[in-house]
């Protein structure tokens, strides 16, 4: 089965300053890569994704790179903002019989200090 | 607001107990989907349900259980319950399809003592 690492566990930075949380999986059938952004006491977040088919897409300030024969994908946050504190997860998901089923990362708690 | 419902918000019952949980998906979602997240586990998948039908299971005991009913909302059975069952449980739904992207309801909080 798909086996995804993520890291750092934790990151601390100051607002305004630049985050990059790395993920590695195993299965080079994954063809899904989404993130997704957790809050205290709230659901994840559903943030960006990315397919296999690109390598790299954009959003304000958040953007997602993917480099396939290395088998890793990162989360970059520019312009932190106390706000984007949380905790990020990384998956990585193949489509095998319709299931869709994402394998998650165990997370990285974000910290951004004002 | 992801659109998906989960109650209740948070539970506390006692060890050999029989709790139900709720979710209700998205407007047009046919899939849901149950995670259970601790701190030593991480998000862990469960069990996955499509129009009525389980499409795929994850780690999910014995001890636990789940369905989906024709108006699509979805109850996760948890029972003989343990200490090591506190956790918190989401429920997520998709479209299942080109865009399937699962969004997650705001999670049941377990406690048992």
């Amino acid at each position: 089965g798909e086996n995804v690492e993520q890291h750092p566990s934790t990151l601390s930075v100051q607002e305004g300053d630049s985050a990059v949380i790395k993920c590695t999986y195993s299965d080079s059938a994954s063809n899904y890569f989404p993130w997704y952004k957790q809050e205290l006491g709230k659901g994840p977040q559903l943030i960006i994704d990315i397919r296999s088919n690109v390598g790299e897409k954009k959003d304000q300030r958040i953007a997602v790179t993917l480099n396939k024969t290395a088998k890793h994908f990162s989360l970059h946050i520019t312009e932190t903002q106390p706000e984007d504190s949380a905790v990020y997860f990384c998956a990585a998901r193949e489509s095998s019989g319709g299931s869709y089923i994402p394998t998650f990362g165990r997370g990285t708690s974000l910290i951004v200090h004002p | 607001d992801s659109g998906v419902t989960q109650t209740p918000k948070h539970l506390i019952t006692a060890t050999g107990q029989r709790v139900t949980l709720r979710c209700s998906p998205r407007s047009g979602d046919l899939s849901v989907y149950w995670y259970q997240q601790s701190l030593d586990q991480g998000l862990q998948f469960l069990i996955q349900y499509y129009n009525g039908e389980e499409r795929a299971k994850g780690n999910i005991l014995e001890r636990f259980s789940a369905q989906q009913f024709p108006d699509l909302h979805s109850e996760l059975n948890l029972s003989s319950l343990e200490l090591g069952d506190s956790a918190l449980y989401f429920c997520a739904s998709s479209v299942v399809g080109e865009r399937d992207e699962q969004y997650f309801g705001p999670g049941t909080r377990l406690t048992v003592t």
